[in-house]
């Protein structure tokens, strides 16, 4: 157990839906990152939150969103959903910004039908 | 980050140690050497890191070459449990102020550990 939560472990929506990713990272940790998995990119990075702020952006489409709370868990979420969407979601999270040992959740497996 | 390259796959013996390569002959003097593992579509794992030096923790150990081109991730005594796909990543981690936490992640070395 990493130590990092996110919720709901699996989704299925359909396209053109909207939907939310939730995640709780280790306690203490004030940086959030989030990856997306397909099988033709494999892992990708996405997003980076340190404390609140948005630190570094990959290649997240303007579809997608994310944002990090007052009690640091982050939510990603990814409107008008299409087929391609349609993959496993993880965040990390880290102490510092630099990411030094990042821990991952379980992630969150989308299918977008 | 400079590129590294992985074999796609490798098999190895329960019981052996596992040596897992890496070249990243484009490495910069800031730039570190990591690994991590993903078994079966769980979130990844962090292994280890090193930026000259051997490294050894209660996974693996990391020997770096002395001109830092390449690396080898070593599992000791390998289990099936360790079958996963391991990533080598080589990345900056801060430099004049600026934090880089983002990681790269490759296609990675499928590593099948066997009875």
């Amino acid at each position: 157990d990493s130590g990092v939560t996110q919720t709901p472990k699996h989704l299925i929506t359909a396209t053109g839906q909207r939907v939310t990713l939730r995640c709780s990272p280790r306690s203490g940790d004030l940086s959030v990152y989030w990856y997306q998995q397909s099988l033709d990119q494999g892992l990708q990075f996405l997003i980076h939150y340190y404390n609140g702020e948005e630190r570094a952006k990959g290649n997240i489409l303007e579809r997608f969103s994310a944002q990090q709370f007052p009690d640091l868990h982050s939510e990603l979420n990814l409107s008008s959903l299409e087929l391609g969407d349609s993959a496993l979601y993880f965040c990390a999270s880290s102490v510092g910004q630099g990411g030094t040992e990042a821990f991952f959740g379980q992630g969150t497996r989308l299918t977008v039908v | 980050d400079a590129k590294t390259t992985q074999p796609p796959s490798m098999d190895c013996a329960e019981g052996r140690a596992a040596n897992l390569p890496c070249n990243h002959s484009t490495i910069s003097g800031n730039e570190y050497v990591y690994w991590y593992r993903q078994i079966h579509s769980q979130g990844p794992q962090y292994i280890i890191h090193g930026l000259k030096n051997n490294e050894t923790n209660e996974m693996a150990s990391l020997i770096i070459t002395e001109d830092r081109k390449s690396s080898t991730l070593i599992l000791p005594h390998a289990t099936l449990r360790d079958t996963a796909v391991y990533y080598c990543i080589v990345r900056v981690v801060f430099v004049g102020g600026t934090s880089y936490g983002k990681l790269t992640f490759g296609q990675g070395t499928i590593l099948t550990v066997h009875p």
